[in-house]
């Protein structure tokens, strides 16, 4: 069974310092990894996928991924953060063979930026 | 290209009764897969349609059910409703399933409230 973990609830930053929300994962074999981010009443937006090739992924708005396969570990990092930045981060994995495009997600961390 | 749509935004049922949600995919996207989102459980996988037949299928009860259509619009239905179905359904689309450099493009959800 894959699962992963975000182990802070909550993430406060002030405006222009850099963030780092974690997450590590457990699925067997190479993992296909993904951040999401929700503002409120809203749906979920793609960021940015770890597939294979560089550890250091980019993604959308300035946010990058570090993948670290020894310690199971995708955290999602901005070098500068806005207020406009707020919003719930979901990291999730999806396992290489069967389950389709099953995403299995974290709990979702609270990133708050403030001025 | 528009996005991925649902229908309605918004909806109040009560205990015992059944309800359909709709979602078209993104055009050209063949997969369609639904998830729960609850703030105690999270975001959880309900089931993936792919070329108009269920290719998985997560840990719900038989109350929840799904179809796809041969234009790739997907309906889920709850039966006989509880008060803990209230959730905000999210519905996601993808050109196929199981591809590796794919990602899920989510619509803005359905907002279910049993009363």
């Amino acid at each position: 069974a894959q699962s992963v973990a975000q182990p802070e609830d909550q993430v406060n930053v002030a405006e222009g310092n850099p963030l780092t929300v974690k997450c590590t994962y457990s699925v067997s074999g190479n993992p296909y990894l993904f951040w999401y981010v929700q503002y409120p009443n809203r749906g979920l937006q793609f960021l940015l996928k770890y597939i294979t090739g560089d550890n250091l992924v980019k993604g959308s708005y300035g946010f990058e991924a570090e993948f670290n396969k020894s310690q199971t570990s995708f955290h999602l990092k901005k070098p500068s953060a806005l207020v406009s930045d707020s919003a719930l981060y979901f990291c999730a994995v999806r396992g290489l063979t069967g389950g389709g495009n099953k995403l299995t997600f974290g709990t979702g961390t609270q990133l708050k930026v403030e001025l | 290209k528009a996005g991925v749509t649902q229908t309605p935004r918004y909806l109040i049922k009560t205990r015992g009764q059944q309800v359909t949600l709709s979602c078209s995919p993104i055009s050209g996207h063949r997969s369609v897969s639904w998830y729960q989102q609850t703030p105690g459980q999270g975001l959880q996988f309900l089931f993936e349609y792919f070329s108009e037949t269920q290719r998985n299928k997560g840990n719900f009860p038989g109350r929840f059910s799904g179809r796809q259509f041969s234009n790739s619009r997907s309906e889920m239905n709850v039966s006989t409703l509880e008060l803990g179905d209230s959730a905000l359904y999210l519905c996601a689309s993808s050109p196929g399933t199981g591809e590796f450099y794919n990602e899920q493009f989510f619509g803005p959800g359905t907002r279910l409230t049993v009363l």
